[in-house]
């Protein structure tokens, strides 16, 4: 069936580091694609999207590009701070359901 | 500014009681969403509704209720047949067509029944 998978956190890193969050999903048809962020005590916040295969989402210095052919679409930084520390879910957008899928979240704890 | 408000903020109540908890758009949506977060966990959903006096049942809608009189409005009571009420509760809304669509997310209420 349909289904989002997300690596597992805490991710925890240095000021700094380079960040890769894993998000495969199973699917048919051609799903658009979302990145979202929660920080502490929010609601959750668009963070990108990719629509289409082999576009390439960016914010805030993030970064995923949509890949159809393995059906995946990580999330990655090249220099993350302390205030990245969040929770981030993968969410697409999934034929044949009528809400976005999201999956189990990712926490990033990132130290001074 | 368009968005979501969602009120209040933080909601204690005692076993037993019913609660409603409000969530408000202007942002011309047809969709709104009701979501559920225990702590550590991901988004489970409760309630959603594509238009105006019609909702469906999500994954987890035993013990809650939902309204949607109004367009700008999707009101969640939390009843007293819900085992384990305590959890944050976040609204979405987005529009509808052509599959699933981007959800712009209220701030949230946390709930804790006492």
């Amino acid at each position: 069936g349909n289904s989002v998978t997300q690596m597992e956190g805490p991710v925890t890193l240095s000021e700094e580091a380079f960040l890769t969050i894993n998000c495969t999903y199973t699917a048919t048809g051609y799903p658009s694609l979302f990145w979202y962020v929660q920080y502490p005590g929010e609601g959750l916040q668009l963070l990108l999207k990719a629509t289409k295969a082999d576009d390439k989402g960016s914010n805030k210095g993030f970064e995923a590009t949509y890949r159809k052919e393995t059906t995946s679409f990580h999330l990655e930084k090249g220099s993350v701070q302390v205030s990245d520390s969040a929770v981030y879910f993968c969410a697409p957008s999934l034929v044949g359901y009528s809400t976005l899928t999201f999956g189990k979240g990712t926490m990033l704890l990132v130290s001074p | 500014d368009g968005g979501i408000t969602q009120s209040p903020k933080y909601l204690f109540r005692k076993e037993g009681q019913n609660v409603t908890l409000s969530c408000e758009q202007n942002l011309n949506h047809d969709a709104m969403y009701w979501y559920r977060q225990d702590p550590g966990q991901g988004l489970r959903l409760i309630y959603y509704s594509q238009i105006v006096n019609d909702f469906q049942k999500g994954d987890i809608a035993e013990g809650y209720s939902v309204s949607r009189e109004k367009k700008e409005s999707f009101p969640l009571t939390v009843t007293s047949a819900q085992k384990n009420p305590t959890a944050f509760y976040l609204c979405a809304s987005s529009i509808v067509g052509g599959g699933p669509r981007e959800q712009f997310f209220g701030p949230g209420t946390r709930l804790t029944v006492l």
